[in-house]
């Protein structure tokens, strides 16, 4: 069973450009979770699609946004890009199965997008 | 503002030995308390936790959460080299999610 994959693997952008990363997750899993990891503030929640649908969303500015299509597969978009984005992106995929309004069951992670801002 | 505590921030510890990793929140709204491992790469989940007083375990591993203290603790026994890894703890609050700073441990032989 393949695992949760993001591409690309690295990234080199300058301020001001966008960019867009992509998570193809597990097969079956319905949810899928970003997040943005840097040595000065760790792991940080972006957002996470169900269904197509944005259900959770974290603290970053309205330049980071994403979307998720009916094969579950899933896209981050940060427009306007600055230098402090430079980060390891990181998707995780769940199955997802229940009714509550979260991230259930065991999350698998990608091996993330390192996108570094110049 | 929502906050999730961990300590100690890093631990040194033999072969053999237990260990105990604490998390602490204050949060708005929690709905779960996670768990995770993280070497030099992605992030490997551990446990969820959404009830208090309930231990889960996972082989050498267990974690319990005290939804009155505001508190969870993940227990290694008989570390190996292995369990070498910085452990983070994360709090679903609301729509958000917060991490904390992750407890570094390592394990000598």
């Amino acid at each position: 069973k393949a695992g949760v994959t993001q591409t690309p693997r690295y990234l080199i952008k300058t301020r001001g450009q966008q960019v867009t990363l992509s998570c193809s997750p597990i097969s079956g899993h319905r949810s899928v979770s970003w997040y943005q990891q840097t040595p000065g503030q760790g792991l940080q929640f972006l957002f996470e699609y169900f269904s197509e649908t944005q259900r959770n969303k974290g603290n970053f500015p309205g330049r980071f946004s994403g979307r998720q299509f009916s094969n579950s597969r899933s896209e981050m978009n940060v427009s306007t890009l600055e230098l402090g984005d430079s980060a390891l992106y990181l998707c995780a995929s769940s199955l997802a199965l229940g009714d509550r309004d979260t991230i259930l069951d065991e999350q698998f992670f990608g091996p993330g997008t390192r996108l570094t801002v110049l | 503002e929502d906050k999730v505590v961990q300590s100690p921030l890093s631990l040194v510890v033999h072969e053999g030995d237990t260990v105990t990793l604490n998390c602490s929140y204050e949060v708005t709204n929690f709905r779960s308390l996670l768990w995770y491992k993280q070497e030099k790469k992605a992030p490997t989940f551990l446990f969820m936790l959404t009830s208090s007083g309930i231990e889960k375990k996972s082989g050498r591993l267990s974690s319990i959460l005290d939804k009155k203290e505001l508190f969870s603790i993940l227990n290694i026994t008989a570390t190996q080299t292995g369990d070498s890894a910085v452990y983070l703890c994360a709090v679903e609050a609301g729509n958000d999610m917060r991490f904390g700073a992750g407890t570094r441990l390592t394990v000598k032989p």
